[in-house]
């Protein structure tokens, strides 16, 4: 069964607005940690932001931040005011902790291309 | 500071043909993994290490084999390879601190085709 969820393949955005991608995960541990990653066509992975499971409040980093909904299972990542730049595949990831204490692997959902327009 | 360090770049092989894919850190990561990135499939994760002697599968380890002997270093090795394994690898690592951020380095990737 698929861990990480990201449900829109595409999305486009005019520059300046915002946007929200969607990511739902599936775990019953309950120490975990949802990432953002960006990939831009040059293809290396960039980190965008961070929310541990249990963090009170939503992370931000910048422009970028976390819709992060324990109950309902979601982490979105919302774009404020889009540029052209980050016209990109987005990939939401989580990470479980072993019952050791110790991380464990972090996987992947397939990911979100987004087309910021001019 | 080189960070994530993956090499080769491109590769092209033959069915049937080995070749390792290297990786190093620097920054005295416990935690390494390797993934393949194809159209429309995110990136699976192949293997992962939680320290040197420690390897692990992934989603998708069948056709590769991993070692850590130390910190630093965790190659994979393609022991006969299929044109189903033409992807592009990264390599990526990480602290393994429960609570911390623990964000993954990604290395630059590597090409491969297998004709």
């Amino acid at each position: 069964a698929q861990k990480i969820t990201q449900t829109q393949p595409g999305m486009f955005v005019q520059e300046k607005e915002a946007v929200t991608l969607d990511c739902t995960y599936d775990t019953s541990d309950p120490s975990y940690g949802l990432f953002w990653y960006k990939q831009p066509s040059s293809g290396e992975m960039i980190f965008l932001i961070y929310q541990g499971s249990y963090d009170q409040q939503n992370a931000t980093e910048g422009r970028y931040s976390l819709n992060f909904q324990k109950a309902r299972k979601s982490a979105n990542l919302v774009i404020s005011a889009s540029q052209l730049g980050d016209s990109a595949m987005y990939f939401c990831a989580m990470r479980e902790l072993s019952s050791q204490g110790g991380s464990e692997k972090l996987v992947f959902g397939k990911g979100t291309k987004l087309t910021v327009n001019p | 500071n080189a960070g994530v360090t993956q090499t080769p770049k491109f590769q092209v092989l033959k069915t049937g043909q080995s070749m390792t894919l290297q990786c190093a850190q620097d920054m005295n990561h416990e935690y390494m993994s390797w993934y393949r990135q194809d159209p429309g499939m995110g990136l699976r994760l192949i293997h992962y290490s939680v320290g040197a002697g420690i390897t692990d599968q992934g989603e998708v380890p069948n056709g590769y084999n991993v070692s850590r002997s130390t910190t630093e270093d965790f190659p994979l090795r393609l022991l006969s390879a299929a044109p189903s394994q033409t992807s592009v690898y990264f390599c990526a690592s990480s602290y393994s601190n429960p609570g911390a951020s623990e964000k993954l380095f990604f290395g630059s990737g590597t090409q491969l085709s297998v004709l």
